[in-house]
C-alpha cells in the first residue's frame, strides 16, 4: 500500500479559481513536502512543512498538515494556466529523512 | 540555482542490452538518488548514495546497479535491459540527513526498451 497518496487522480478548474489537493500518509513523519511536475520536466519542490508546523505559505500556495489525521492539503489561490501540472506529496520515513516516499500525484488542469 | 543534469534525455534500447544513465550535480550535495516514474506509480526510489564510491539499495533495486565515482556524478546501470524497465528515470540530489530536506531533480531520461 502507498505510504503517501493524494486523494484525487485529477482536477480541473478555470483560471482564477482556487483549488485544493489533498494527501494522506500512513507513517509518522518529520516533514511533508509538496512537489509540482510540469509536463516534460522533473519535479520541483513547492513547500516543505515540518511535523511541528500546521500551516505554511509560499506566495499563492498554502499547505496544511494535520499529524493527528495524517493528512495534508495544498491550496492554490488565483490559479493560472501555468499551474497546470501534476502535484505530489512526499513524506519521509521517520528518522530516514533523506528517503522520500512520493504519492501517485494529482493532475491539475487550469483552463483559461 | 540548484542544478542537476541528466544524459541522455531519451534513449531506445534493445532487450538484453546494457544501458547507462548518467547524472551530474553542481549543488555540492552529499546525497544523490535515482527514481523511476511510471504512470500511476508516482516516483519510486531505485538506488541512492550519500558518499562517493558507495551506493545503497532503494525500494526497487532489482535489475539495476548504481555507481557513484565522485560527489558530482551518479550513474544508473541496466546490465540486461528488459521491456518492464521502459519508464522515465529521474536523478535528484539533496543534503540528506535525518531531517527531511529538499530534493532537486534533473529533467529526466525517457527510456524505451524494445
Amino acid at each position: 500500500s502507498q505510504l503517501a497518496e493524494e486523494n484525487l487522480w485529477a482536477l480541473s478548474v478555470h483560471e482564477g479559481e482556487s483549488v485544493t489537493v489533498n494527501c494522506s500518509y500512513k507513517t509518522s513523519i518529520t516533514a511533508l513536502q509538496w512537489y509540482r511536475q510540469k509536463s516534460g520536466e522533473g519535479p520541483a519542490q513547492l513547500i516543505l512543512i515540518r511535523s511541528n508546523e500546521r500551516e505554511k505559505r509560499n506566495g499563492r500556495l498554502r499547505a496544511t498538515l494535520d499529524t493527528s489525521s495524517q493528512s495534508s492539503s495544498l491550496s492554490i489561490t488565483a490559479t493560472r494556466c501555468e499551474d497546470t501540472a501534476v502535484y505530489f506529496c512526499a513524506t519521509d520515513r521517520g528518522n530516514m529523512g533523506y528517503k522520500l516516499t512520493f504519492g501517485t500525484g494529482t493532475s491539475l488542469l487550469v483552463d483559461p | 540555482e540548484a542544478a542537476v543534469t541528466q544524459s541522455p534525455r531519451s534513449k531506445v534500447a534493445v532487450t538484453g542490452g546494457k544501458v547507462t544513465l548518467s547524472c551530474h550535480q553542481t549543488n555540492n550535495h552529499d546525497y544523490m538518488y535515482w527514481y523511476r516514474q511510471d504512470t500511476g506509480h508516482g516516483l519510486r526510489l531505485i538506488h541512492y548514495s550519500y558518499v562517493a564510491d558507495s551506493t545503497e539499495k532503494g525500494d526497487i533495486p532489482d535489475g539495476y546497479k548504481a555507481s557513484r565515482p565522485s560527489q558530482e556524478n551518479f550513474s544508473l546501470i541496466l546490465e540486461l535491459a528488459s521491456l518492464s524497465q521502459t519508464a522515465v528515470y529521474f536523478c535528484a540530489s539533496g543534503t540528506g540527513g535525518v531531517n527531511q530536506d529538499t530534493q532537486y531533480f534533473g529533467p529526466g531520461t525517457r527510456l524505451l526498451v524494445l
